[in-house]
């Protein structure tokens, strides 16, 4: 099946630490979104892309940086990771002909800064 | 600009209860509105959409009405079952950059 993945799956790591979560997805489709996720706030987007060559900043983007590989990757990073940095992290993706932006949503990534 | 407002969580019901939990929202134009599930330990999954006013999306029981004139898209279920226990979000999509705006979640365990 068409898929989203994300990697790793879990990560525990240090204040100050350069982390990276990787997403990749078979979907074919050309638009793909990093979201995080907090108890009480729901998702808030922090970056997205509309192809290879675009990338824009969501809300909430200072702290982290994105890398589009490719069609089918695309990367979230935190330089330099604190501990507010702690959550649940979703990659997704759209097609834009449905004009809908229906999205479709990786497993997540739970990643902890101490 | 565009916002979504879900009641508050946790919602604890008995099997067999009505659910309702709802979702309003602000929004210029005519936003697409969704609902997504999560069950524990996992990603969102589509659960229901409406792309314009008195649309009525449905899905494995659960239903909800885009009413553009209470901006609302409230998510009901007839008759819950503990396989329904999740957090659900409401979402909108609108504008020109078709970015998904989400409520904050709602909890809801459905009990034995």
């Amino acid at each position: 099946d068409a898929d989203v993945t994300q990697t790793p799956r879990n990560r525990i790591t240090k204040t100050g630490k350069r982390i990276m979560l990787e997403c990749s997805q078979t979907k074919g489709h050309d638009r793909m979104y990093w979201y995080r996720q907090d108890p009480g706030l729901g998702l808030r987007l922090i970056y997205y892309s509309f192809d290879v060559k675009d990338i824009n900043k969501g809300e909430i983007s200072d702290g982290y940086s994105v890398s589009r590989q490719a069609q089918a990757k695309f990367s979230l990073s935190l330089e330099s990771a604190i501990p507010n940095q702690t959550a649940l992290y979703f990659c997704a993706t759209s097609d834009p002909r449905t004009r809908n932006n229906e999205q479709f949503f990786g497993p997540g990534t739970r990643l902890t800064v101490l | 600009g565009n916002s979504v407002t879900q009641m508050e969580g946790p919602v604890t019901l008995s099997e067999e209860a009505f659910l309702t939990i709802n979702c309003t929202y602000t929004a210029t134009g005519y936003p697409s509105l969704f609902w997504y599930v999560q069950y524990p330990g996992e990603g969102l999954q589509l659960l229901l959409k409406a792309t314009k006013a008195d649309d009525k999306g449905s899905n494995k029981g659960f239903e909800a009405t885009y009413r553009k004139e209470t901006t609302s898209f409230h998510l009901e279920k007839g008759s819950v079952q503990v396989s329904d226990s999740a957090v659900y979000f409401c979402a909108l999509s609108g504008g020109g950059a078709q970015k998904l705006v989400f409520g904050q979640g709602t909890r809801l365990t459905i009990n034995p």
